[in-house]
């Protein structure tokens, strides 16, 4: 089945340091690709979407220009948390649909992130 | 603008029960519904997918049904395992974009 892999599975970093997330669809091409954050014992919330090869769409209340993503090609998105903060410390999950439409969204295994 | 609930928010039962997870959402014109399991830490795995013009989907020991003039969908597992403690998250999808709006998930533990 559709594999979606992200990378770093879990990062601790400093406040004032960036962090990159990869998130890689590894048996098939993604045209688009889903970045969700979590909170702990809370439901997924949609971030933004990556369309390969232009910009993102960032959800209402996310911070474009903290949240960089990036999708240059057809198997690899990714985001950047840049300056990060104590308060960014969450669970990041990107998620990228195989086949057409209707078929369903995959995920990767998500990337926790602590900032200290 | 979609908002998904589920019900209840925490389960717990014994090996062997069949059990029914719920999920409610308030916009009608839903293009899909998914379940997905996910385990501590780590991210989702699709369970089913139920596009609007169907009323359930079966795989193996579970099976979801669509009510869409109801506003609802429901998770069946059968003869529940220790195995299937998991949180289980249902998400819908308004249109075909797939961009999916999440319930805040039912954690289910299943007692040996």
């Amino acid at each position: 089945g559709a594999v979606v892999s992200q990378h770093p599975s879990w990062v601790i970093c400093k406040s004032g340091t960036s962090v990159k997330i990869e998130c890689r669809s590894l048996d098939f091409q993604a045209t688009t690709m889903f970045w969700y954050r979590q909170f702990p014992k809370q439901s997924l919330m949609l971030m933004a979407t990556s369309n390969e090869g232009s910009k993102a769409t960032y959800e209402q209340g996310v911070e474009k220009d903290k949240f960089l993503i990036n999708h240059a090609s057809l198997t690899l998105s990714t985001l950047t948390v840049t300056s990060a903060h104590p308060e960014d410390s969450s669970f990041y999950i990107c998620s990228a649909r195989w086949g057409g439409s209707n078929s369903p969204l995959h995920f990767g295994n998500g990337t926790r992130l602590t900032v200290t | 603008k979609q908002e998904v609930t589920q019900i209840p928010a925490a389960l717990s039962v014994p090996e062997g029960e069949n059990l029914v997870l719920n999920c409610s959402f308030t916009d009608s014109a839903i293009y899909n519904l998914q379940w997905f399991r996910q385990d501590p830490g780590k991210g989702l795995t699709s369970l089913l997918l139920i596009q609007s013009s169907q009323r359930e989907q079966t795989s193996g020991r579970l099976n979801a049904s669509l009510d869409k003039s109801s506003g609802r969908s429901t998770l069946y597992i059968a003869a529940s395992q220790p195995g299937d403690s998991a949180t289980y998250l249902c998400a819908g999808a308004v249109d075909a974009g797939n961009m999916l709006t999440f319930g805040g998930g039912t954690r289910l533990m299943v007692k040996p």
